[in-house]
């Protein structure tokens, strides 16, 4: 199954912009890259996917690299709100495989 | 609205003892999943169903089962022979491989 590497923790101040990226070197032409993030006792919520090409939405945009093996959600501005751990996947199959994923820290 | 619930949101278990756990989706996705997390680890995937009447083990399936006999609903039964099943359980339903998943809010399962 693909893998996805994360750091384990960031910090950002609030109201500046975050970069939270993500390696995907075994990344296959037909894979979906998708991220979420969990709030403390609650699901995963859905944050952004895409291809190949970079993607925008009201929440966060995706940048890939042109090759496709690495990626980088960007909180724009972050809020406390924003506080969380979020993670990268592959969708290559009818599953998804779960790291880790990153833990975001906002400071106020 | 659509969505995915799970009941109950918490539930206290004896020692040898099953219990089920509930999860239903009136999104009329077919794929529904069952995910464990342990305190500070990321998801696993316990079970998964492609379509009504079918289901495949994921990577900790021991100790737990399933059905899937309507489209919506697709309960985990945690037996007793699973054998450190404190955790939170979280279940989840996507229409095809490009679409994202839909979580529900979880039941957190403590052995007492």
């Amino acid at each position: 199954d693909a893998k996805t590497t994360q750091p384990n923790s960031m910090e950002s101040n609030e109201e500046e912009p975050v970069h939270l990226p993500c390696n995907h070197s075994t990344i296959s032409g037909t894979d979906y890259i998708h991220w979420y993030r969990q709030l403390p006792s609650q699901g995963p919520e859905y944050v952004i996917h895409g291809l190949t090409s970079n993607v925008n939405n009201r929440m966060a945009s995706l940048a890939i690299a042109e090759d496709r093996k690495s990626s980088t959600l960007i909180l724009h501005r972050a809020t406390l709100r924003d506080a969380a751990v979020y993670y990268c996947i592959l969708s290559r199959t009818y599953k998804y495989i779960f790291g880790t994923g990153t833990r975001l820290k906002v400071l106020a | 609205d659509g969505g995915i619930t799970q009941s109950p949101k918490y539930l206290f278990r004896k020692e040898g003892q099953n219990v089920t756990l509930s999860c239903e989706q009136n999104l009329n996705h077919d794929a529904m999943y069952w995910y464990r997390q342990d305190p500070g680890q990321g998801l696993r995937l316990i079970y998964y169903s492609q379509i009504v009447n079918d289901f495949q083990k994921g990577d900790i399936a021991e100790g737990y089962s399933v059905s899937r006999e309507k489209k919506e609903s697709f309960p985990l039964t945690v037996t007793s022979a699973q054998k450190n099943p404190t955790a939170f359980y979280l279940c989840a339903s996507r229409q095809g491989a490009v679409y994202g998943y839909t979580f529900g809010s979880g039941t957190r399962l403590t052995v007492v």
